[in-house]
């Protein structure tokens, strides 16, 4: 059973650009998650999907943009990049369910690096 | 504001003592909470969560332990091994009806070295 899958796993573009993330859920988990790391700092949440619509949304501006698709696979988009978004995307799967989301597992994170 | 944070940012210990990591948080609202292992070039890896409604939880070699009257967390770890040496997250997730349902916030993070 294949856990949390993200593509690619490291990527470098020049500042101005867009670049689109991918990430593949756990088998059996509905909900995506993104979040930015910087280095040396704990994940920052930027938004949630859940039934292809985005639920929640952290405190990132309008150029931090996604989709979920029907298979439950989601992407991040970012536009207009800047030197400060160089991180660590993480994407996290879990179960919506009951009053509260389950486990959430986390993938592998690409490494973007802005130039 | 709203923070979750972690009191020690680096904690080094021998190779088979107890380690207890340490976490505090602000959001009174706050009902369930997360401790993640994140090891250098890897995503976070889910060690063991509490929920409001109970004050200890065990797992394999870790305990963790939820105050809720000084907003407190803590992570133990038992025998702890060289391969325990990761940073360690705590977040803090919040309950449905709120408007941050399903949103995982995070300390800083504690550096954690064990020496053999």
């Amino acid at each position: 059973d294949a856990g949390v899958t993200q593509s690619p796993t490291h990527l470098i573009k020049t500042r101005g650009q867009q670049v689109t993330l991918r990430c593949s859920p756990k088998s059996g988990h509905d909900t995506v998650s993104w979040y930015q790391q910087a280095l040396g700092q704990g994940p920052q949440f930027i938004f949630q999907y859940y039934e292809e619509e985005e639920r929640q949304r952290g405190n990132f501006p309008d150029r931090f943009s996604g989709h979920q698709f029907p298979n439950y696979s989601s992407e991040l988009n970012v536009n207009a990049l800047l030197l400060g978004d160089s991180a660590l995307y993480l994407c996290a799967s879990s179960l919506m369910g009951g009053a509260y989301n389950t486990e959430a597992f986390f993938g592998q994170g690409t490494r973007l690096t802005v130039v | 504001g709203e923070s979750v944070g972690l009191h020690l940012p680096t904690l080094s210990v021998q190779e088979g003592d107890n380690s207890i990591i340490n976490c505090a948080y602000s959001n009174s609202a706050s009902d369930y909470f997360i401790w993640y292992k994140q090891e250098s070039g890897k995503g976070p890896q889910f060690i063991i969560d509490i929920r409001s409604n109970m004050d200890k939880r065990q797992g394999q070699r870790v305990t963790v332990l939820l105050n809720k009257t000084v907003k407190h967390l803590s992570l133990q770890i038992a025998a702890t091994q060289p391969g325990d040496s990761a940073v360690y997250f705590c977040a803090e997730n919040r309950p449905a009806g709120g408007t941050s349902y399903g949103k995982l916030t995070f300390g800083q993070g504690t550096i954690l070295t064990v020496h053999p």
